[in-house]
C-alpha cells in the first residue's frame, strides 16, 4: 500500500516568509508526528497528534511553529517568518496508534532558508 | 532528561567484516529502544523494537541486543547494501515521544 508522502520534497524561501508543509500519512493510521533534523544532528521531535486528542506541541521551538491535522488524516506544518536557523529536512511519521513503537516515514521536505 | 549517545559516529567496513554499532542511552524507565535505517534522501526505516534487558531481536545480517545501559546492532558480513545510517531511539514509560542519537553513517565497501 501507499507509506507516508510529504510535499514539497524541496523548499526554497526567503527569510521572513511563511512556509506550509504537508504530510499524508498512512490511511488508518492514527497517530502522527513531525521531527526536524539537522544536518548532522538527531531527530528533534516537534509535534504529535493521535487521534482526536488534544496534540503534544512539546517539542515546537517558538511560536512561528504551528501544526494542524484534520481528523486522522493529512497534516500541516506551518512555519511563519522563517529565519536561516530553521533550514533543515522536516520528516513526518505515522504509526498505527500512540502506543504502537514502530513509525513509518515519509521522505521528508528539505528546507532552505536563504 | 532522556539522553542517546551513538557511537561510533561513522564506520567503514570491507564486504563480509563483521562489526557491531553502540547506543548508551540514559531514562527514565525505559518502554522500548529502537533501531533504524536511513538512506540518504529518505525518511527512517524501522529495523528493531527491543524492550528489556537480555532482548535480542534479528533481521537478515542484522542482530540487536539490549542491556541496561545500551544497545548493540551486530552487522554479521555486512554487504555494500548495508551502507546506511542506523538510528537508535528511546521511549521512557509514560511518554510517547521518543529521543533519536545522532546515528552511525555505516559504509561497506565491496
Amino acid at each position: 500500500g501507499a507509506g507516508v508522502s510529504q510535499s514539497p520534497s524541496n523548499k526554497v524561501t526567503e527569510k521572513g516568509k511563511d512556509v506550509e508543509l504537508r504530510c499524508d500519512p498512512i490511511s488508518g493510521h492514527t497517530a502522527l508526528y513531525w521531527y526536524r533534523q539537522r544536518l548532522g544532528q538527531g531527530l528533534e521531535f516537534l509535534i504529535y497528534f493521535q487521534g482526536n486528542s488534544a496534540p503534544d506541541k512539546s517539542g515546537l521551538p517558538s511560536d512561528r511553529f504551528s501544526a494542524e491535522r484534520t481528523g486522522e488524516s493529512v497534516s500541516t506544518l506551518t512555519i511563519q517568518r522563517t529565519q536561516q536557523e530553521d533550514s533543515a529536512v522536516y520528516l513526518c511519521a505515522s504509526s498505527p496508534d500512540i502506543i504502537s513503537y514502530e513509525q513509518y516515514f515519509g521522505p521528508g521536505t528539505r528546507l532552505t532558508v536563504t | 532528561e532522556d539522553q542517546v549517545t551513538q557511537s561510533p559516529e561513522a564506520l567503514r567496513l570491507q564486504e563480509g567484516e563483521s562489526s557491531s554499532l553502540n547506543c548508551s542511552y540514559t531514562v527514565s524507565g525505559l518502554r522500548g529502544l529502537f533501531w533504524y535505517r536511513q538512506d540518504p534522501g529518505k525518511g527512517p526505516e524501522f529495523l528493531f523494537t527491543l524492550y528489556s534487558a537480555g532482548e535480542e531481536k534479528e533481521k537478515e545480517r542484522l542482530k540487536a541486543t539490549l542491556t541496561k545501559k545500551e544497545s548493540f546492532l551486530h552487522i554479521t558480513a555486512p554487504k555494500p547494501e548495508d551502507s546506511a545510517t542506523y538510528l537508535c531511539a528511546v521511549q521512557a514509560g509514560g511518554s510517547y515521544i521518543p529521543t533519536f542519537g545522532r546515528g552511525t553513517s555505516l559504509i561497506v565497501h565491496p
